[in-house]
């Protein structure tokens, strides 16, 4: 079944606790990004890759790191959270075929950082 | 920046309505996406427009690329308990590969 996974789905943690959320895809997409949703705010994008070892900057990169090393991964680490990081994160992929633009998303992980 | 307006916030109907909602911008986009999301998921997409006047659906669903360029519009016929959720406009941003969703309009269909 074609689909992009998450782990965790739920998450508490504390400030300045490094994490790591992980994203994976097996439809060989090229294209891959992690959003935020925040209510009254909508999706937002953080980061997002064009393949393997190529990323950039989304819309609310501030706070966030990302490393494509495989196709098909594309983790989202938080050094050092903070409270104003408590939201739902979604990662999508998408395939060159569409131009990027239909993307799969996963279930979500919603984070807490006490 | 590029911003997605959608209207309305909120939508509370009884089964069988019709439903419509749109989507404007200021500037201009090439594709337009319509999204669903249902309660503890993630989006799902329901149709993508990639041409202007494009009309297209999907089931009950129908989803117009204004001529503009600047607007989209999504209907649906008929509405059932299961087509609440929270439906999103998307575009791509600046006709780069960064997607803009708008904020959303979420749907109640009391039965």
């Amino acid at each position: 079944e074609a689909q992009v996974t998450q782990n965790p789905r739920y998450l508490i943690t504390v400030t300045g606790k490094k994490l790591t959320v992980t994203c994976s895809q097996n439809m060989n997409h090229e294209y891959m990004s992690w959003y935020r949703q925040d209510p009254g705010l909508g999706l937002r994008q953080i980061y997002y890759s064009m393949n393997v070892e190529v990323t950039d900057k989304g819309d609310v990169p501030e706070g966030y790191k990302v490393s494509r090393k495989e196709k098909r991964n594309f983790p989202l680490i938080l050094e050092s959270p903070s409270p104003n990081q408590t939201s739902l994160y979604f990662c999508a992929s998408s395939s060159w075929e569409s131009s990027y633009n239909e993307q799969f998303f996963g279930p979500g992980t919603r984070l807490t950082v006490l | 920046g590029q911003q997605l307006n959608q209207s309305p916030q909120s939508m509370f109907i009884q089964e069988g309505e019709d439903v419509s909602m749109n989507c404007t911008s200021s500037s201009i986009f090439n594709t337009w996406l319509w999204y669903k999301q249902e309660p503890g998921e993630g989006p799902v997409l329901l149709i993508a427009l990639y041409k202007a006047g494009e009309l297209t659906s999907n089931g009950r669903l129908t989803a117009q690329f204004g001529i503009t360029r600047k607007d989209s519009f999504l209907n649906i016929s008929a509405s059932i308990p299961s087509d609440v959720g929270i439906y999103f406009c998307a575009g791509p941003k600046g006709g780069s590969e960064k997607l803009v969703f708008g904020k959303g309009t979420k749907l109640t269909v009391n039965p």
